[in-house]
């Protein structure tokens, strides 16, 4: 496709319950990131690709959030046993070279 | 590690000038960068400028760097009501070959017509 995409665009769930959120990266960008958004709040980095390096996983919250990228290209960001506090938007970026990251639309998160 | 600062709120009349400032504190930062988010949508990339340069200007944006107060400052000329949204400063932070951008808290634009 032409840009980064996203899905869900917004999923709701109980608390508890486990989520998957997927990004599909532009093609042939070797990085991946994401970020959480929460309310009125700035980018969160959560978890960083690049190529076939180890990922950074700096910036994850806690244990119960784990992120994989199959063959280089779509990422899967998983919660498991999800609680309100998890609730936020989660954007997902690819970029090629440093000087630009592309943005997908994010998957808004609620957990009731 | 790496901090980037801005304010959080900015209101502008429609046809005024509006001027968002970003602080950091990585004096290494090689790429400095400007974000725009619109309600529901992701960021977009409105502009860069390298860290070896003081201004970089693209149509009604100009982007103004001050390396030795680490400073970071984005001027929207002719501000318009579609101006009105989030404005995120970032920076690169480069360690052993990875790329790692931090992002400001974002400052919230609001015209007035």
């Amino acid at each position: 496709g032409a840009g980064v995409s996203q899905s869900p665009s917004n999923k709701v769930t109980e608390k508890g319950k486990d989520v998957e959120l997927r990004c599909d990266p532009i093609s042939g960008h070797t990085a991946l990131y994401w970020y959480r958004q929460s309310l009125g709040q700035g980018l969160e980095f959560l978890i960083y690709f690049q190529g076939n390096s180890a990922p950074d996983k700096s910036g994850l919250p806690s244990d119960r959030f784990s992120a994989e990228r199959t063959g280089g290209s779509v990422s899967t960001l998983t919660i498991q046993r999800t609680q309100q506090e998890d609730s936020a938007v989660y954007l997902c970026a690819s970029s090629l070279n440093p000087t630009e990251q592309f943005f997908g639309p994010g998957t808004r998160l609620t957990v009731l | 590690g790496e901090d980037v600062e801005q304010s959080l709120f900015l209101s502008v009349r429609e046809g005024d000038s509006s001027v968002i400032n970003c602080t950091y504190t990585d004096s290494s930062s090689t790429y400095l960068y400007w974000y725009k988010q619109e309600p529901g949508a992701g960021l977009q990339l409105l502009t860069y400028i390298f860290s070896n340069m003081d201004m970089k200007q693209d149509q009604r944006l100009t982007v103004l760097l001050n390396k030795k107060d680490k400073h970071l400052s984005l001027r929207i000329a002719d501000t318009q009501t579609g101006d009105s949204a989030i404005y995120f400063c970032a920076a690169l932070a480069t360690t052993s070959g990875t790329y790692k951008y931090i992002f400001g808290t974002g400052t919230r634009l609001k015209v007035l017509a």
